[in-house]
């Protein structure tokens, strides 16, 4: 069974600080997707990633998939309240099986 | 506004009653998914349809019965529910199922969920 180790499970900041959400797992996944859920919402897709060692940015947040793709990053910069949520990673196992891996989550609350 | 929309958004019910969650989506996607999120936790798959097709069953009890009437339509029915399974329960499309031929899995569209409290 392949699985995704997320952390920090929790993260409360302040307005303005950077942050690093690490997602581990031995094993090599196809793809890493990242999530955001809101509270009373459903979790919306930010990225996907794909190759070994890429980097992609939106705005203020840059993820990135490790050179073996079997580790992601997700950071932000100058954290602002609206980022708040549920931030979950979630794999594509390698071998054409229908169902993601996800980790844990990390909740993030960043303060005014 | 989440182009995969979920009925109702709140359900209190039960333990002996019978009622059913709807989802809907009109992106043409191949693939819905029915998922069960306790509070701050990750979505636990429940099942997987392919194509209208059941393709994985989570070893879900059978007081959950998932059904999908046509490609647009995803329904789970409830009955018989234990206050254990009070949570929040996505419903997901996906453009493609994962195939042995898909390099990876095609990303989750998520309603916003209903919201089941079983007294």
């Amino acid at each position: 069974t392949q699985l995704l180790e997320q952390s920090p499970q929790f993260l409360s900041i302040q307005e303005g600080e950077n942050l690093t959400v690490y997602c581990n797992s031995s094993s090599v996944f196809s793809s890493l997707q990242w999530y955001r859920q809101e509270p009373g919402e459903g979790p919306v897709l930010l990225v996907t990633v794909v190759t070994g060692g890429e980097v992609k940015k939106l705005k203020r947040l840059t993820f990135q998939f490790g050179d073996a793709r079997k580790d992601s990053s997700l950071h932000i910069t100058a954290a602002q309240p609206g980022d708040t949520g549920l931030y979950l990673c979630a794999g594509s196992p390698q071998g054409g099986s229908e169902k993601l891996v996800f980790g844990k989550g990390t909740k993030l609350t960043v303060n005014p | 506004d989440t182009e995969v929309t979920q009925t109702p958004k709140h359900l209190v019910m039960g333990m002996t009653n019978k009622k059913s969650l709807k989802c809907e989506q009109h992106m043409g996607h191949r693939a819905m998914y029915w998922y069960k999120q306790k509070a701050k936790k990750p979505p636990e798959l429940m099942f997987v349809y392919s194509y209208e097709k059941l393709s994985i069953n989570e070893s879900v009890p059978s007081r959950f019965s998932p059904e999908c009437p046509n490609s647009s339509l995803l329904n789970l029915h409830l009955h018989a529910l234990q206050p254990e399974d009070s949570a929040l329960y996505l419903c997901a499309s996906s453009l493609l199922p994962r195939t042995a031929s898909s390099s990876y899995n095609s990303p989750l569209h998520f309603g916003n969920g209903t919201r089941l409290t079983v007294t």
